[in-house]
């Protein structure tokens, strides 16, 4: 257990509809990340937040947005979905020590549109 | 932008011997190197990484080195055993205000009896 909690589980849900997928990182993290893994795209950073404030941007589509809480909870919201979609979404929270950053992963949410 | 190649996509090895894979990135920039193992639905986790101003890491069974100049860089797994099976990630990370992290596209590693 990486100590990086992800909600829901499993999501099922219809094309056009919108979805939110919580993550909660380890105690005492300030960052997290969001990453999408499919078959066809495989591992992908979507978006990286730092203590409430987006800090970095990967592949994450315009319907895709993320926010960090003051709590230090994130939010990915879906938007619009489209049935290449589905996919995992991992997210992480990382920990930087002597200059180098370990990022633990969540145990992901599985999302299929249908 | 940064673009990691893995090779190769699929190995099968029986127990006992090596196991290598081979990642090669574009981005110059890029100084941190890690690994992440992810066993069939599963999270990914790390399991070494490299920085860029060192040619080798070892831990245990498993070794990374790193050739900057050619910019590649090689998961070495030695005396192989089958909960060494799993799909292996490389990835590529350019740190700072420009953070890209960037994975290779799996290698999905057999290990039999």
């Amino acid at each position: 257990d990486s100590g990086v909690t992800q909600t829901p589980k499993h999501l099922i849900t219809a094309t056009g509809q919108r979805v939110t997928l919580r993550c909660s990182p380890r105690s005492g993290d300030l960052s997290v990340y969001w990453y999408q893994q499919s078959l066809d795209q495989g591992l992908q950073f979507l978006i990286q937040y730092y203590n409430g404030e987006e800090r970095a941007k990967g592949n994450i589509l315009e319907r895709f947005s993320a926010q960090q809480f003051p709590d230090l909870h994130s939010e990915l919201n879906l938007s619009s979905l489209e049935l290449g979609d589905s996919a995992l979404y991992f997210c992480a929270s990382s920990v930087t020590a002597g200059g180098q950053e370990t990022q633990y992963f969540g145990p992901g949410t599985r999302l299929l549109v249908l | 932008g940064e673009n990691v190649e893995q090779h190769p996509s699929t190995l099968s090895v029986q127990e006992g011997d090596s196991a290598v894979i081979k990642c090669t990135y574009s981005d110059s920039a890029s100084n941190y190197f890690p690994w992440y193992k992810q066993e069939l639905g599963k999270r990914p986790q790390l399991i070494i990484d490299i920085r860029s101003n060192v040619g080798e890491k070892k831990d245990q069974r498993i070794a990374v080195t790193l050739n900057k100049t050619a910019k590649h860089f090689s998961l070495h797994i030695t005396e192989t055993q089958p909960e060494d099976s799993a799909v292996y990630f490389c990835a590529a990370m350019r740190g700072g205000s420009n953070y890209k992290l960037t994975f290779g596209k799996g290698t999905l590693l057999t290990v039999n009896p």
